[in-house]
């Protein structure tokens, strides 16, 4: 069965470093999300991505987050300075529809630890 | 905005019980409803899902059914095993509203044998 791909699975940095988290989308997907979910609370959106551009995004993604296709199958989220409260497991997503029918498919999530 | 509400647990049950995780759900359009379940370690797996009203969605012995009435989609399952033990979140898209899926605050569930 077609899998979401995350790397790192687990990833600890110092505040203020920039971090990368890595997908591998399903390959016939076209929309590509990412969601975070601090330890113990909801899973919250955070982008949404199509036609390499983003479509949709939350409050939480703000300037010191962003995505990027570089290539034909990557989709990356980069945080530029990381805080402390950036801590928490990161949900790559993709779906191959928008319309009623759309199941996301996630990764198994990066879990980002900032000292 | 859309939202969801959902028993927030822990939920310890002995193998072979029923199961109910009560999910209410506010949304402005006709949203489609998940539930979906995280094992311990794992990322998130779609359980079911329901995209109209009465519809019922189900897999692996649980199932949902989609109440416009009283905006729910309870899950259920009639025995539970060992291996159910996860944790799982109701959720909704409304494609009319936007591209992201809302989801609930999570139900963990532990099956003791």
């Amino acid at each position: 069965e077609p899998e979401v791909t995350q790397t790192p699975s687990h990833q600890v940095t110092q505040m203020g470093q920039e971090v990368i988290l890595r997908c591998v989308p399903i390959s016939n997907h076209l929309y590509f999300y990412w969601y975070r979910q601090i330890l113990g609370q909801k899973v919250e959106f955070l982008v949404s991505f199509y036609n390499n551009e983003i479509s949709e995004k939350s409050e939480i993604f703000d300037d010191q987050f962003s995505v990027e296709r570089p290539d034909g199958s990557n989709f990356t989220l980069k945080i530029r300075s990381t805080k402390l409260e950036d801590s928490a497991m990161y949900f790559c997503a993709s779906s191959a529809v928008t319309d009623r029918s759309r199941v996301l498919t996630f990764g198994a999530g990066s879990r980002l630890t900032v000292l | 905005g859309d939202s969801v509400t959902q028993m927030e647990g822990p939920v310890t049950l002995s193998e072979e019980a029923f199961l109910t995780i009560n999910c209410t759900y506010t949304a402005t359009g006709y949203p489609s409803l998940f539930w979906y379940v995280q094992y311990p370690g794992e990322g998130l797996q779609l359980l079911l899902k329901a995209t109209k009203a009465d519809d019922k969605g189900s897999n692996k012995g649980f199932e949902a059914t989609y109440r416009k009435e009283t905006t729910s989609f309870h899950l259920e399952k009639g025995s539970v095993q060992v291996s159910d033990s996860a944790v799982y979140f109701c959720a909704l898209s409304d494609p009319n509203y936007g591209q992201n899926f809302v989801f609930g605050p999570g139900t963990r569930l532990s099956v003791l044998p």
